[in-house]
This record gives C-alpha cells, structure tokens and sequence, in this order.
C-alpha cells in the first residue's frame, strides 16, 4: 500500500533564509507526487506535482522539489521564505488511474520568524 | 476560475444527529472525494466516486455514507454523529483526463457535541 512520512511536524526558519521540507513515500511502481500547501483556515493548494521527466520541478511561489528514486523522497525547497509562507505543507502519492487516489502525509507547519 | 465549493464552513451538532455535508464543483470533473482532516494525521480518505450513482470506499469509511446523483454534487452523510466525527472534512475533485490534480474546497469544519 501507499503510505507517505513526512519526518518534520513542526519547522520554524527565519525570514529570508532557505527551507527544505522532507518527504518519502512507499510504493511499487512510478508514482505521481504532490506538494500542497495550506494556510489557516483554507483549503490545499497545489505547489507542484511530479509525473515524468525532469526530477527537478518548479512549482508557485518560488518553491521547487526534486524526485529522488533511490533515496524515495520528494522533498520540498525553497532558497529564501517568506512570512507569507507560514502554513501547512502536505505531500501527496498517487498513481494513474481514473480514481486517482491521494495518499498524504500527516503535513509539517511552517513558522516563520522575522 | 475553477472553484470546488462545500455549503457550509462551521457546523455544531449533537451526537446522534443525522449531519449532511455538501459539495458542489463546477468543473465538470468525473472525480470526487471527501477527506477527513485531523491534527497529525494529515488527510485520510473516506469516500470517493469516479461517475454519478458510483461510490467507492476510502481508507476511513466507518459511520459515513455518500451520494452523488448528479455530476456536480457530492454529499457526505453522517448517520448519526458522534463526538469522534468532530474534524475537518474537505472536499475535492479531479478530472478523469489530463493530470488528475485535485482542486479542494475551504473545508467544512465540523463539531459534534
């Protein structure tokens, strides 16, 4: 079964210097990865996704991730944060099938401090 | 734009309650879900449904029901809520084609008393 870990459940940076937020994830084949970020009281919003190609993505907001195969992680990078930036971060695992099941990890929050 | 939206933000209710909880998509999307979202749990699914009249298991389904009779409506039904339902739930939906990329509702927060 798909599971993803995401090891950090709190990770407090100062404004302006850079974050990288982990994930892995279990699963048999390729999978589709996912970074959603949510602020305080909102819904998720799609940061980036992995289907194919380049292991380097480029998502909004300045954030990147890049595809691990062989240490399976996805992690999440961004060289200098923001205080807008403080929310709750999730990975997601998928695979391609009409459903298209997520799996999400438990999320890490950001604090920001100036 | 695209918008997935959930009827109601805040509801308070008392265990035994029968509690609806709707979502509505104006994408045209084949797929929707409905998540639960807990604090250190991230998002665990409890319904989803590829096509109208079609509903399958999550990985939490226990005390929920759903339906979807038309496209763009998908409701999570809580039979008679207890006060271990009291949580965030959250809506999406995808589409069949393309990337399959979930567009969420702002959640719908729920408080069983």
């Amino acid at each position: 079964a798909q599971s993803v870990t995401q090891p950090d459940i709190h990770i407090t940076v100062s404004e302006g210097a850079s974050l990288e937020l982990r994930c892995n994830y279990s699963y048999g084949a390729t999978p589709y990865l996912f970074w959603y970020v949510q602020s305080p009281g909102q819904g998720l919003q799609l940061l980036l996704k992995y289907f194919s190609g380049d292991t380097l993505v480029q998502g909004i907001k300045g954030f990147e991730a890049e595809f691990k195969r062989s240490q399976s992680s996805f992690n999440l990078r961004k060289p200098s944060v923001h205080w807008s930036d403080a929310a709750e971060y999730f990975c997601a695992v998928g695979e391609w099938k009409y459903g298209n099941k997520l799996v999400f990890g438990a999320g890490t929050i950001l604090r920001v401090k100036s | 734009d695209v918008k997935v939206t959930q009827s109601s933000r805040y509801l308070v209710k008392r265990t035994g309650e029968k509690v609806f909880l709707e979502c509505v998509q104006d994408m045209d999307h084949e797929n929707m879900f409905w998540y639960r979202q807990d604090p250190g749990l991230g998002l665990r699914l409890i319904y989803f449904s590829y096509d109208v009249k079609m509903k399958e298991k999550g990985d939490i389904p226990e005390g929920y029901s759903v339906s979807r009779e038309k496209k763009e409506r998908f409701s999570l039904i809580l039979e008679s809520a207890s006060t271990n339902q009291t949580s965030m739930y959250l809506c999406a939906s995808s589409s069949r084609a393309g990337a399959n990329v979930l567009t969420f509702g702002a959640g719908s927060r729920l408080t069983v008393l």
